[in-house]
């Protein structure tokens, strides 16, 4: 039982380069999110995906797209990467049942220089 | 608005000391509220939730409406317990998240 799978693990980018990172489930959950957490600032929602096919804005959303190519994938993409965008990235879903838990990736500790 | 608060950045205690992690939170309606754990480089994972009134690990965690709080405690806490707790509220309208800060835990031999 896999869960929610994130990759890469590990990445360093130089400022303005480009790239994917890939999240996918395997509980048939309707909602997926993209969160960054850094020091002192707790998780922040860069953007959630309800359902197949619908994308939000969470409240960090500026300089990252999000595709949600089916369900089980939920894919959060950096155009031009900037030293703030340095974090750490996780990818996380859950149900639509009541009392329903979130389940996370491992998690993608990205360094732009 | 919608908030959860948790005042304290780091708790340190010794082992076998009573631990307490504050969560209060803010939220017009019958809130659903976790606490989840993050050990050192690890993802995310739940821990406890209201709905539940579960022990996992030997925390617990009571919601009180009236001062709008959900406390987790621990009676006697082991080195293990080491790591970064959040509370998190679940917004029903839209199912996502509201987190709080976090507290990192540290428990001294």
């Amino acid at each position: 039982n896999a869960g929610v799978t994130q990759t890469p693990k590990f990445q360093v980018l130089k400022t303005g380069q480009s790239m994917t990172l890939q999240c996918a489930q395997d509980m048939n959950h309707n909602s997926m999110y993209w969160y960054r957490q850094d020091p002192g600032m707790g998780l922040r929602l860069i953007y959630y995906s309800a359902s197949e096919g619908t994308t939000d804005k969470g409240e960090v959303p500026n300089g990252y797209n999000v595709s949600r190519l089916n369900k089980r994938e939920f894919s959060l993409r950096l155009e031009s990467a900037a030293p703030s965008q340095t974090s750490v990235y996780f990818c996380a879903s859950s149900g639509a049942v009541l009392g329903t838990e979130a389940f996370f990736g491992q998690g993608t500790r990205l360094t732009v220089v | 608005a919608q908030r959860v608060t948790q005042p304290e950045k780091l708790l340190s205690v010794f082992k076998g000391a009573p631990v307490e992690l504050k969560c209060n939170y803010s939220y017009s309606g019958s809130p659903e509220l976790f606490w989840y754990v993050q050990y050192s480089r690890q993802r995310l994972q739940l821990l406890l939730r209201h709905i539940s009134r579960e022990s996992i690990k030997g925390f617990t965690a009571d919601l009180n409406k009236g001062e709008t709080s959900f406390h987790l405690k621990k009676p006697f806490a082991q080195e293990e317990d080491s790591a970064m707790y959040y509370c998190a509220l679940n917004n029903r309208g839209n199912r996502k998240l509201i987190w709080g800060l976090g507290t990192s835990l540290a428990v001294n031999p």
